[in-house]
């Protein structure tokens, strides 16, 4: 069964420093999502795209946070610089197509910053 | 606004039997879908069941089954024959379609299954 790709699973940093977070979505799905889960919550989206295009970064952290899809297929997010409260699961997911009710997840990029 | 709420933060059952995992929403829109995801401590969200707003019949899946009262603006989730497996973090989840694309999570219900 296909399935959403994620790297790394795990990732310790320090504060200030830089790290990335990459996905590859199942084959073919147009709409590709970054979601942040902080540990007790439910997770919140920070980007969604469309092919290659931002469809919603309404909740991202610009100052830090920059996501890309060049050939609207894998995405990578990074955040530079990390700060303490960036400490969170970083969940990529994808769909067929926008608005279609079968959203597929990854295993998540755990991050932890110190 | 949209918002999602799971008001049991964790839930016990014994094998084999149903649990009823509960779900409200607030939404103004009249077209939204429904989503039920299982988080197992892995940390993957597994796509569960879903339900849309305009569904007559509620959705089933296996063993899990969508218990969709719209008047009352909730969604709770049913699981039979509960197994040792099932213990996971489950979310609610919903997307208003004539909105953004986004899911909306709750809080989380955290299920654990005992012998």
């Amino acid at each position: 069964e296909a399935e959403v790709a994620q790297s790394p699973r795990y990732k310790i940093t320090e504060k200030s420093q830089a790290v990335a977070f990459w996905c590859d979505p199942i084959s073919g799905h147009a709409t590709l999502y970054w979601y942040r889960q902080i540990l007790g919550q439910g997770p919140e989206l920070l980007v969604q795209f469309q092919d290659e295009s931002v469809v919603d970064d309404s909740q991202l952290p610009k100052d830090r946070f920059s996501a890309e899809r060049l050939k609207g297929v894998d995405s990578t997010l990074k955040i530079q610089p990390a700060e303490l409260g960036d400490s969170a699961m970083y969940l990529c997911a994808s769909s067929p197509l926008q608005g279609s009710n079968t959203i597929y997840f990854g295993e998540g990029s755990w991050l932890t910053v110190v | 606004a949209q918002k999602i709420t799971q008001t049991q933060p964790g839930m016990f059952v014994q094998e084999k039997e149903a649990v009823t995992l509960d779900c409200t929403y607030d939404t103004s829109d009249q077209s939204y879908g429904l989503f039920w995801y299982k988080q197992p401590s892995s940390g993957e969200m597994i796509f569960l069941i879903y339900q849309g707003s305009y569904d007559e019949q509620n959705a089933t899946e296996g063993r899990y089954s969508l218990n969709f009262q719209k008047a009352r603006k909730s969604a709770n989730l049913v699981i039979s024959a509960s197994q040792l497996g099932d213990s996971a973090m489950y979310f609610c989840a919903m997307r208003e379609i004539h909105n953004t694309d986004k899911l909306i999570f709750g809080t989380g219900t955290r299920l654990q299954v005992f012998p």
